[in-house]
C-alpha cells in the first residue's frame, strides 16, 4: 500500500522554527517528485514546495520563499521541511503528497497519494 | 501568486450534469495544461480526479470529465450522484514554477 506519513507538527510561537518529517513507503520513492501541500482550518488548499527525485528541483511557494527549505533523504524515503520566522498565517494542516508523475512522464504534474497530514498551529 | 477563481458553490440534482468552472490567467491556466481537480469530502483527505486536463487516475470514475479553453478550465460531472456532494478544487501550474490551487466549490446534491 501507497502511503505517506507526516510528523513534526507542533504549536509553535510567532517567529518560531520547526521541522516536518514525512516518510514514504509502497511504491519507489526515486521515481517521484514530492510536494508539500497545506490547508489552514476551513480553508482551501495552497501548494507550499516540491522537490524533484534527485533533489535536483526545489521550488517553493512565494508566500513562503526565504522561509522555508525543503530536502529528501532517499536511503531514508523521507522529505523533511523546515520552516522558519513562523506567522499564525502559516497554521494549517500540513500534507506531504507523492506526485503522479513518474520517471516515463514529466517529472510533476499533479498531487495524487496523500498523507493525511500534520498539524502546525503558530501561536503566542 | 492569485488564486484560480472558482465558483464558491454549485448545485445540482441526482442523475444530473453539473460544470465547474475555474479561471486564471496566462500565467497559469492560459499556458499550461497541467491543470489537475480534486474532491474533497469533509474530513476527508483531497482526491485527485483529473490530471492533465482530462486524465482520470485508476479508479476515478468515467462520470468526471474536464476540459480547457484559453484561460478558463472546466470540470463536468454527469450522473450526479449524492456521494458527489463534496468540494472540489482546481489547481494549475504556473510559470513561476510553482502551483497554485482554486479558492474551492461546495457541490450540493439535492
Amino acid at each position: 500500500e501507497v502511503q505517506l506519513v507526516e510528523s513534526g507538527g507542533v504549536v509553535v510561537q510567532p517567529g518560531g522554527s520547526l521541522r516536518l518529517s514525512c516518510v514514504a513507503s509502497g511504491f519507489t520513492f526515486t521515481d517521484y517528485t514530492i510536494h508539500w501541500v497545506r490547508q489552514a482550518p476551513g480553508k482551501g488548499l495552497e501548494w507550499v514546495s516540491l522537490i524533484s527525485w534527485d533533489s535536483g528541483s526545489t521550488y517553493y511557494a512565494d508566500s513562503l520563499k526565504g522561509r522555508i527549505t525543503i530536502s529528501r533523504d532517499n536511503s531514508k524515503k523521507s522529505v523533511s521541511l523546515e520552516m522558519n520566522s513562523l506567522r499564525p498565517e502559516d497554521t494549517a494542516l500540513y500534507h506531504c503528497v507523492k506526485d503522479i508523475g513518474d520517471s516515463t512522464t514529466l517529472p510533476w504534474i499533479a498531487f495524487h497519494i496523500w498523507g493525511q497530514g500534520t498539524m502546525v498551529t503558530v501561536s503566542s | 501568486q492569485s488564486a484560480l477563481t472558482q465558483p464558491a458553490s454549485v448545485s445540482g440534482s441526482p442523475g444530473q450534469s453539473i460544470t465547474i468552472s475555474c479561471t486564471g490567467t496566462s500565467s497559469d491556466l492560459g499556458s499550461f495544461s497541467l491543470v489537475s481537480w480534486y474532491q474533497q469530502h469533509p474530513g476527508k483527505v483531497p482526491k485527485l480526479i483529473l490530471h492533465e486536463v482530462n486524465k482520470r487516475p485508476s479508479g476515478v470514475s468515467n462520470r468526471f470529465s474536464g476540459s480547457k479553453s484559453g484561460n478558463t478550465a472546466s470540470l463536468t460531472i454527469s450522473g450526479l450522484q449524492t456521494e458527489d456532494e463534496a468540494d472540489y478544487f482546481c489547481c494549475s501550474f504556473a510559470r513561476s514554477d510553482t502551483f497554485v490551487f482554486g479558492g474551492g466549490t461546495k457541490l450540493t446534491v439535492l
